[in-house]
């Protein structure tokens, strides 16, 4: 099956640890991008990947971090510095991230909740 | 940057009926404009989309209409059904960036 698969599905963190989403998609995509979604608002950017080794910061790159060594995976780091790290995050691939039409496939999220 | 805002927050309508959600976007670069329906616990799954050279699409249930002059468009869901619940949400993108709205709780009564 092609797709985006994000791991694990819920994630427990003590504040002040840093931990690391997974995020891997099969669906030959060029463009990946992660977003953070909180109760009652929208999909907010964190960063994005247009291309292997390169990427950008979104809207709240505050707090996190990406690296895209592979095509296939984009994991995100969430550090001590996220002042609010308690959410849920969507992995999100399209075919190339600069195309006028951009449609984009999301992944089924992981929920991250720190004590 | 582009700035997307979408109305209701909720909407509860009975089984049967039409269910319409609305959006307006500021940047007139903006070009294309996809619909989300995000199940609880699951990521968004694409359910319509539409580019600004049309100003209308529809696909069985679902259509979108496009404004560009005015920079809205909005999402028309006819002959609800319960598994239409779920919160919907309107994007608008220039160049690849998408921008969200806020999302429709979407409640569909049997």
């Amino acid at each position: 099956d092609g797709g985006i698969t994000q791991s694990p599905k819920y994630l427990f963190r003590k504040e002040g640890q840093n931990v690391t989403l997974s995020c891997e998609q099969n669906l030959n995509h060029d463009a990946m991008y992660w977003y953070r979604q909180d109760p009652g608002q929208g999909l907010r950017l964190i960063y994005y990947s247009q291309i292997v080794n390169d990427f950008q910061k979104g809207d709240i790159a505050e707090g996190y971090s990406v690296s895209r060594e592979k095509k296939e995976s984009f994991p995100l780091t969430v550090t001590s510095a996220q002042k609010n790290p308690t959410a849920f995050y969507l992995c999100a691939s399209s075919i190339d991230g600069g195309g006028t039409y951009n449609e984009q496939f999301f992944g089924p999220g992981t929920r991250l909740t720190v004590l | 940057g582009e700035n997307v805002e979408q109305h209701p927050s909720t909407l509860s309508v009975q089984e049967g009926d039409s269910a319409v959600i609305k959006c307006t976007y500021s940047d007139s670069a903006s070009n294309y404009f996809p619909w989300y329906k995000q199940e609880l616990g699951k990521g968004p799954q694409l359910i319509i989309d539409i580019r600004s050279n049309v100003g209308e699409k529809k696909d069985q249930r679902i259509a979108v209409t496009l404004n560009k002059t005015a920079k809205h468009f909005s999402l028309h869901i006819t002959e609800t059904h319960p598994e239409d619940s779920a919160v919907y949400f309107c994007a608008a993108s220039s160049w690849g960036k998408l921008q969200f709205g806020a999302g429709t709780q979407v409640v569909v009564t049997p």
